[in-house]
């Protein structure tokens, strides 16, 4: 079956300009998680959605970014005024519920120049 | 102290040998355990989750100990595809702040 999907894949932009990264879940995962890995680090918790709503906010960097999903489905994360800091791979995941396996799309790697 | 903690390596063994990877986590409020891989540039891919009562998957073998707080993962017969990073993640009660460790590398040379 279809997996979770990402896009952009690569996202090249300047800084002080907005970017709007997309997730697809696994059909029917009512949990989905987004993440930041810079290069050589970690995986980095940013926010996490219990179908359309967003228990805990506190994960998010600062408030240039949000988020939100519609539907029970896609989910979009959103960076305003993108910083070089801001440069990473943002990868999202979802889970048939919450505490499950979480399933990884191959993320969007974005450039902030 | 970071919440969940491992040992960076690198873990550098010859194929067929045996290698135990540890995590630490700190808060007790953890319920759920997972070992992910992940290979350079790749999104981790789920290997196995941890339950207290142990659980294996073939060479895989992971174990929880709530009382100490650590959950270990042990592959055997170390084959060169093993080589990745291997990532140890807990989450809290209701399941929605994930932790990950910031992995171990493991290396396999034929």
């Amino acid at each position: 079956g279809a997996g979770v999907s990402q896009s952009p894949s690569n996202k090249v932009t300047e800084k002080g300009k907005d970017v709007e990264l997309r997730c697809d879940p696994i059909s029917g995962h009512t949990a989905l998680y987004w993440y930041r890995q810079s290069l050589g680090q970690g995986l980095e918790f940013l926010i996490y959605f219990q179908g359309n709503s967003a228990p805990d906010k506190s994960g998010l960097p600062s408030d240039r970014f949000s988020a939100e999903r519609t539907g029970g489905s896609v989910s979009t994360l959103t960076i305003q005024r993108t910083q070089q800091e801001d440069s990473a791979v943002y990868l999202c995941a979802s889970s048939l519920d919450a505490g499950g396996e979480q399933y990884f799309g191959p993320g969007t790697r974005l450039t902030v120049t | 102290r970071k919440e969940v903690e491992q040992d960076p390596g690198p873990f550098n063994v010859p194929e067929g040998a045996t290698v135990a990877f540890n995590c630490t986590y700190s808060n007790s409020a953890s319920q759920s355990f997972f070992w992910y891989r992940q290979d350079c540039r790749k999104e981790p891919k789920l290997l196995m989750s941890v339950y207290s009562s142990g659980n294996e998957d073939g060479r895989f073998t992971a174990q929880l100990n709530r009382a100490s707080q650590y959950i270990s993962l042990l592959i055997r017969d170390s084959k060169l595809s093993d080589s990745a990073t291997y990532l140890c993640v807990g989450l809290n009660t209701g399941g929605f702040k994930t932790i990950f460790g910031a992995g171990t590398r493991l290396f396999v040379k034929a």
